[in-house]
């Protein structure tokens, strides 16, 4: 049962351009959306909340579609040090609260190259 | 400086040996969490506590044990019954804020069965 997929990539693209990526989930109770970065051998790092309206932060954004229930991550302006696996995370409703029910995507891998 | 620490980075285990991975947060979050992630592979929560001395079981908990008497520390212990330990473990803590649990990460521990 793969509750969020994401396309493992690699997307490769030159410095400057633009990249999005999909992640869908299967879970309707799905309640919060976020993105994170991860490097090579490092720890996932928050990048951004999705929120329902859609968020923008500098040259990234992000896009909740709840209806075909995926969210999307756009990098415009693409630079050598956004290269990363990005993480789509899904939190699960919960009356209890919502600990322990988020769900990871295997992430996307993005190389920007000179 | 706030943050989570986790040590070792690295860490060698004997088949058979019970090992114990250190999870410090002073950032005064109420949730802490422990997952493993695998090469090419999303996050698998293992366990996660909300309060202290009380832990819940994640999806992958077998062989593995937790305690947490301290709000700001949550060992994880990999047993000798956990049968494909190597991984990359990582413990990540949440303020338990309202409904939106964003959880952040510590460095990790790379642990290898020789």
């Amino acid at each position: 049962r793969k509750e969020v997929e994401q396309d493992p990539g690699p997307f490769n693209v030159p410095e400057g351009a633009t990249v999005a990526f999909n992640c869908t989930y299967s879970n309707s109770a799905s309640q919060s959306f976020f993105w994170y970065r991860q490097d090579c051998r490092k720890e996932p790092k928050l990048l951004m909340s999705v929120y329902s309206s859609g968020n923008e932060d500098g040259r990234f954004t992000a896009q909740l579609n709840r209806a075909s229930q995926y969210i999307s991550l756009l990098i415009r302006d693409s630079k050598l040090s956004d290269s990363a696996t990005y993480l789509c995370v899904v939190i699960l409703q919960n009356y209890g609260g919502s600990q322990g029910n988020l769900i990871f995507g295997k992430g996307t891998k993005l190389s920007v190259k000179p | 400086d706030g943050g989570i620490t986790q040590s070792p980075k690295y860490l060698f285990r004997k088949e058979g040996q019970n090992v114990t991975l250190s999870c410090e947060q002073n950032l005064n979050h109420d949730a802490m969490y422990w997952y493993r992630q695998d090469p090419g592979q999303g996050l698998r929560l293992i366990y996660y506590s909300q309060i202290v001395n009380d832990f819940q079981k994640g999806d992958i908990a077998e062989g593995y044990s937790v305690s947490r008497e301290k709000k700001e520390s949550f060992p994880l212990t990999v047993t000798s019954a956990q049968k494909n330990p190597t991984a990359f473990y990582l413990c990540a803590s949440s303020i338990l804020a309202g409904e939106i649990d964003t959880q952040y990460f510590g460095p990790g521990t790379r642990l290898t069965v020789l």
